[in-house]
């Protein structure tokens, strides 16, 4: 089964760091691009970022809104990718979500999602 | 690129014929998805390509436009379509962009 399960979310303080991981299976992980989303309470969806596969050179992008503060990496020798966020914010209270992308030609969609780990950012 | 849904919210009948539009800020050519999203729940993708149903996505969803405007149509809704649904232009990035979200509710 193709499964992406996130894990690391909990409460932290105000400027504080916190790793998130996304462990996947039933799929080869290094032929795809990672992405992290995320969801505030009661708000709509935001992108977070994204990690090509290794074959598009593995680069990132980021949302203006987390650009310098967080990090996305991963490990295609244990199907991880991670989401590292410095420097938070009460603003990134949110359920983040680890997805897969996947291209078609000419097409381009997230097409698995895991179940989200929710991040609270409080003193 | 912006992305604006209408409606926000929609109230409909199991049955009725629902519409959702997307209207895009500038041109995404065909670089749009669908997503719904139940309470509690990671959203699902259910049309990519503006029109391409995603596999396992049942046949009464429908995508259709390009360019700026976009449709998602239920032809019959049935009581487990009621959600919230997205949509998320993959054009130009960053950023990858949402709209607000259009919540289909229960007549």
């Amino acid at each position: 089964e193709v499964q992406l399960v996130e894990s690391g979310g909990g409460l932290v303080k105000p400027g504080r760091s916190l790793r998130l991981s996304c462990t996947a299976s039933g799929f080869t992980f290094g032929d795809y691009a990672m992405s992290w989303f995320r969801q505030a309470p009661g708000k709509g969806l935001e992108w977070v970022g994204f990690i090509r596969s290794k074959a598009y050179g593995g680069t990132t992008e980021y949302a203006a809104s987390v650009k310098g503060r967080f990090t996305i990496s991963r490990d295609d020798s244990k199907s991880i990718a991670y989401l590292q966020m410095n420097s938070l914010k009460t603003e990134d209270t949110a359920v983040y979500y680890c997805t897969r992308g996947q291209l078609w030609p000419l097409a381009f969609a997230f097409d698995i999602w895991g179940q989200g780990t929710m991040v609270t950012v409080s003193s | 690129i912006q992305l604006t849904q209408s409606p926000s919210s929609l109230s409909a009948s199991v049955g009725d014929r629902v519409t959702i539009t997307c209207r895009a800020s500038q041109g995404i050519s065909s670089y749009l998805a669908w997503y719904q999203q139940k309470p509690g729940k990671a959203p699902k993708l259910l049309i990519y390509a503006a029109s391409t149903l995603q596999s396992g996505v049942p046949s009464r969803f429908s995508g259709s436009g390009s360019g700026t405007d976009f449709t998602l149509t239920i032809s019959s809704l049935q009581p487990e379509d009621f959600a919230t649904y997205y949509c998320q232009q993959l054009n130009s990035y960053p950023p990858i962009t949402f709209g607000q979200g259009t919540r289909l509710e229960i007549k």
